[in-house]
C-alpha cells in the first residue's frame, strides 16, 4: 500500500512563504494533487498534476514534485489561507487507489 | 455553476443501511467519472469508491468492499452510494467527487457540500 507523509502542521507568518511537503516512495514518477480544506467546508482542489492551478486558484499557489518529495507552496501567505492541506496521488498497487496524506494544518500567526 | 450536492446521511445502527445521493448540475455528468471521499470525525479524508462514466469501471476501497456499492443514474444526473452492514467505523462526512480523467492527472476537481453518516446504537 502506498503511504503519503505530511507534517501534521506548519506556521507561517503574513506575508511570508510557507512549504508544505508529501513524501512518498518514488513520488516524482507520479502527478500530485493538492487540496484545500477549511473548517465545515468541503475539499477544494488548488494544484493539480504537480504544478498546474485550477482557474479561480490565485498565481500564489504553486507545487513542485521530484524524488521522493512533492512540495506545495504558498507564497505571501495570507490569514485566509488558514487550513487543512492534503496531497493526493492515484496509485494502481494500493488497496486504496486514491491515495491522501495524513493532512496538513496550516497555521498563519 | 457546477455543482454536487450530497443527501440521505443520517443516523443508523450498527448492522444497518443508508443509501446515499449526490445530485449533479451544471456540467455534462455523463461524461465525467466519479468518487466517494469519506472523512471520519477530527480525521482525514479517504477514497471510498469510483465509477468510470458509463458505469462500467468500479473500483472499491479494501475498507469497504463486499459492503458498499457505488452506482450511477446518467438520465438523473445522479451518484449513489449503497452502503450496507455499517460499523461505527464507517461514521464520517461523505462527499462526492468529479474526477475527469480518473482523477490522475487532474485530480478531483468538483465536490459536493457532503452529507454526515452516523453508525451508533
Amino acid at each position: 500500500s502506498y503511504v503519503l507523509t505530511q507534517p501534521p502542521s506548519v506556521s507561517v507568518a503574513p506575508g511570508k512563504t510557507a512549504r508544505i511537503t508529501c513524501g512518498g516512495n518514488n513520488i516524482g514518477s507520479k502527478s500530485v494533487h493538492w487540496y484545500q480544506q477549511k473548517p465545515g467546508q468541503a475539499p477544494v482542489l488548488v494544484v493539480y498534476d504537480d504544478s498546474d492551478r485550477p482557474s479561480g486558484i490565485p498565481e500564489r499557489f504553486s507545487g513542485s514534485n521530484s524524488g521522493n518529495t512533492a512540495t506545495l507552496t504558498i507564497s505571501r501567505v495570507e490569514a485566509g489561507d488558514e487550513a487543512d492541506y492534503y496531497c493526493q496521488v492515484w496509485d494502481s498497487s494500493s488497496d486504496h487507489l486514491w491515495v491522501f496524506g495524513g493532512g496538513t494544518k496550516l497555521t498563519v500567526l | 455553476e457546477v455543482q454536487l450536492v450530497e443527501s440521505g446521511g443520517g443516523l443508523v445502527q450498527p448492522g444497518g443501511s443508508l443509501r446515499l445521493s449526490c445530485a449533479a448540475s451544471g456540467f455534462t455528468f455523463s461524461s465525467y467519472e466519479m468518487n466517494w471521499v469519506r472523512q471520519a470525525p477530527g480525521k482525514g479524508l479517504e477514497w471510498v469508491s469510483y465509477i468510470s462514466s458509463s458505469g462500467s469501471t468500479i473500483y472499491y476501497a479494501d475498507s469497504v468492499k463486499g459492503r458498499f456499492t457505488i452506482s450511477r443514474d446518467n438520465a438523473k444526473n445522479s451518484l449513489y452510494l449503497q452502503m450496507n452492514s455499517l460499523r461505527a467505523e464507517d461514521t464520517a462526512v461523505y462527499y462526492c467527487a468529479r474526477a475527469p480523467g480518473r482523477g490522475v492527472i487532474y485530480g478531483m476537481d468538483v465536490w459536493g457540500q457532503g452529507t454526515t453518516v452516523t453508525v451508533s446504537s
